[in-house]
């Protein structure tokens, strides 16, 4: 079964310094990864997906097949990247789809 | 456009009852995702409803069913409810059957006592 790991609860990190939000994959088929964030107050939104290898906001993801990772990095962290960031992974067989997210890391910035 | 709504926004319950949740996609969109959000947890993915067919199921049992309506907006239905069922339920559109990208809702919150 396809599982997602994201190991740390809760980072705090200074601004200006780099951010790095772990995850961790469990899947035997070709993946496709994305993370999420939800902001204070707002809905869960999609921040990047390893498909399209974009970087969004300053965050970049590299999927790493032999380490089964796909983490989330900022060279310098802001301010206004406090919030709740989820990895998730996309299973998909014979035209159905399952998505499996973690449990989520809360990115705190200090000023 | 207002994004994905859902109704209602929260919502008390008794164990052993029934309860229905309700989503409007995104206008365009075909898909229709339900995730359920235990506190201190991630999303977890309950189905997935594409052109009003089934295409996902996660790992619940059959006391949670869903459908997806001609409009394309859809319900959650849970039936003898347990306390375990209290969670942010969820709804996400999309508008392929991949969900390279899925636009979420704000929730309902359900409480069983």
């Amino acid at each position: 079964a396809q599982r997602v790991t994201q190991p740390e609860k809760l980072l705090s990190v200074f601004k200006g310094a780099p951010v790095e939000l772990k995850c961790n994959y469990s899947y035997s088929g070709s993946p496709e990864l994305f993370w999420y964030v939800q902001y204070s107050r707002q809905r869960l939104q999609l921040l990047l997906r390893h498909i399209s290898r974009e970087s969004i906001k300053g965050f970049t993801a590299d999927l790493n097949k032999g380490e089964t990772s796909f983490h989330l990095k900022k060279p310098f962290a802001q301010e206004e990247d406090s919030a709740m960031y989820y990895c998730a992974l996309s299973e998909w067989h014979f035209g159905n789809e399952k998505l499996t997210f973690g449990t989520g890391t809360r990115l705190t910035i200090i000023p | 456009d207002a994004g994905v709504t859902q109704s209602p926004t929260h919502l008390i319950k008794t164990r052993g009852q029934q309860v229905t949740l309700r989503c409007s996609p995104i206008s365009g969109h075909k898909s229709v995702s339900w995730y359920q959000q235990v506190l201190g947890q991630g999303p977890q993915f309950i189905f997935q409803y594409y052109e009003k067919e089934e295409r996902g199921r996660g790992n619940f049992p059959d006391r949670f069913s869903a459908r997806q309506f001609p409009n394309y907006s859809s319900e959650l239905n849970v039936n003898a409810l347990l306390l375990g069922d209290s969670a942010l339920y969820l709804c996400a559109s999309s508008a392929l059957v991949r969900t390279y990208e899925q636009y979420f809702g704000p929730g309902t919150r359900l409480t069983v006592t």
